[in-house]
């Protein structure tokens, strides 16, 4: 399978609790992002890295969310004390970024990990 | 801020018909559209995608037409199946050289194919 794979795909935790999510890309894509969605929503863009460097956060992205791409291959995404609102599905998607003026960047999502906080 | 909307949240189309999805978006700096589809339970699956030097792109059974004057985006389903039924983003992007394409979705249609 080449696709964007998600780990663990469902979370339940308590409130309060650490949670680390993973994400291994497409091979060889170069950019990384995370999202989050909650229900009847679209996606909201978290976080993204180009090879092993995080470029963009969002200002949704709290003090309590940290993302890592230590070797420009795969990504976590972890949550500390987490809360009842944290409460989502957590999308991974990755691109390729080519040479300029080629049709690239096209961003293929994972399944996502849905954490459930009680 | 700027985001991008949908003019309905729920379309029911006869299987065999053709489906249209509508959207607007605000940010008349994005130069990037993207169409996906999501079944419950799973990720985003890209459809197709326009730029802005575009006004339709053509896949296979569907064809994006992008209207840049009154900032509207549609997507068209030729032949409806059942298969198609779930919820239809669309997102927008805006680029400058060198930036990753940071997208802002709207809120989703759920289309549902009756048999």
């Amino acid at each position: 399978d080449t696709g964007v794979s998600q780990n663990p795909r469902h979370k339940i935790t308590k409130r309060g609790q650490n949670v680390t999510f993973r994400c291994d890309p497409i091979s060889e894509h170069n950019r990384l992002y995370w999202y989050r969605q909650t229900l009847g929503q679209g996606p909201e863009f978290l976080t993204y890295f180009q090879n092993e460097a995080q470029l963009e956060k969002s200002r949704l992205l709290s003090d309590r969310f940290s993302a890592e791409r230590p070797k420009g291959s795969f990504s976590t995404l972890e949550i500390q004390r987490t809360e009842q609102g944290d409460s989502a599905m957590y999308l991974c998607a990755s691109s390729l970024r080519g040479a300029e003026g080629r049709r690239t960047d096209t961003q293929y999502f994972g399944p996502g990990t849905r954490l459930t906080v009680l | 801020g700027e985001s991008v909307g949908l003019h309905l949240p729920t379309l029911s189309v006869q299987e065999g018909d053709n489906s249209i999805i509508n959207c607007a978006y605000s940010n008349s700096a994005s130069d990037y559209f993207i169409w996906y589809k999501q079944e419950s339970g799973k990720g985003p699956q890209f459809i197709i995608d326009i730029r802005s030097n575009m006004d339709k792109r053509q896949g296979q059974r569907v064809t994006v037409l992008l209207n840049k004057t009154v900032k509207h985006l549609s997507l068209q389903i030729a032949a409806t199946q059942p298969g198609d039924s779930a919820v239809y983003f669309c997102a927008e992007s805006k680029t400058s050289s060198g930036s990753a394409r940071q997208l802002t979705f709207g809120s989703g249609t759920q289309l549902t194919v009756l048999p």
